[in-house]
């Protein structure tokens, strides 16, 4: 099975600045990585897939990038709403293994 | 507009049955492949168990293997999952989800609101 480990678990940013999250597969997933967002009391939803595709809709704040066994996700000019759960997960192949979180919290 | 809603969950004694009904509207439910993933209270997301648009390939998680069984029914428009010999472990907020495919990659697209599962004596 593709492991799949994000860091950092936590991370506190203020409205304005920029972040990344990082995510490493255990094997080349070939760039078939998805990135989701999870409110608190939400569905997660889709943000970019293909590590760099952004989904309909999806700010262009969001960024993705990566390949082989190493990818990132950047919010540039965080806003009030992106405080939230950040997901990768390996698009690859079953079983479809996630990443296990990144929270970003209001600092 | 893509809907998937969940239903079935509830509280339930371990070793019990359980089965999980998803109607999907707003698509052709036919052409697409669907999952179950779920998220224990607090943690992160564990994929459950997949099937193709046409039944024809079933996947699991060796968490639940050989105790879930996932199922469809296309013209009902409905996703299934049959959980049995539940355990402690198994509790979970159960999220369907549709499985998009695009030019090599794999995701999830859709997901609906989740129904929650509660194993406990």
């Amino acid at each position: 099975d593709i492991q799949m480990t994000q860091s950092p678990t936590s991370l506190a940013a203020s409205v304005g600045e920029s972040v990344t999250i990082t995510c490493l597969a255990s094997e080349d997933i070939y760039g078939s990585l998805v990135w989701y967002q999870q409110k608190p009391g939400k569905s997660p939803q889709l943000l970019i897939y293909g590590a760099t595709i952004l989904e309909d809709g999806i700010p262009s704040r969001f960024s993705g990038s990566g390949s082989d066994t190493q990818y990132s996700l950047k919010i540039n000019s965080l806003q009030p709403e992106d405080f939230a759960s950040y997901y990768c997960q390996n698009g690859l192949s079953t079983p479809w293994t996630f990443g296990g979180g990144t929270k970003l919290e209001l600092k | 507009e893509v809907q998937l809603v969940e239903s079935g969950g509830g509280l339930v004694q371990p070793g019990r049955s359980l089965k999980l009904s998803c109607l999907a509207s707003g698509f052709t439910f036919s052409n697409y492949g669907m999952n179950w993933i779920r998220q224990a209270p607090g943690k992160g997301l564990e994929w459950v168990a997949s099937i193709s648009s046409s039944s024809s390939y079933i996947y699991y998680a060796d968490t639940v293997k050989g105790r879930f069984t996932i199922s469809r029914d296309n013209a009902k428009n409905t996703l299934y999952l049959q959980m049995t010999s539940l355990r402690s472990e198994d509790t979970a907020l159960y999220y369907c989800a549709r499985q998009a495919y695009t030019t090599d990659y794999y995701y999830f697209d859709y997901w609906g609101q989740g129904v929650m599962v509660t194993v406990s004596s």
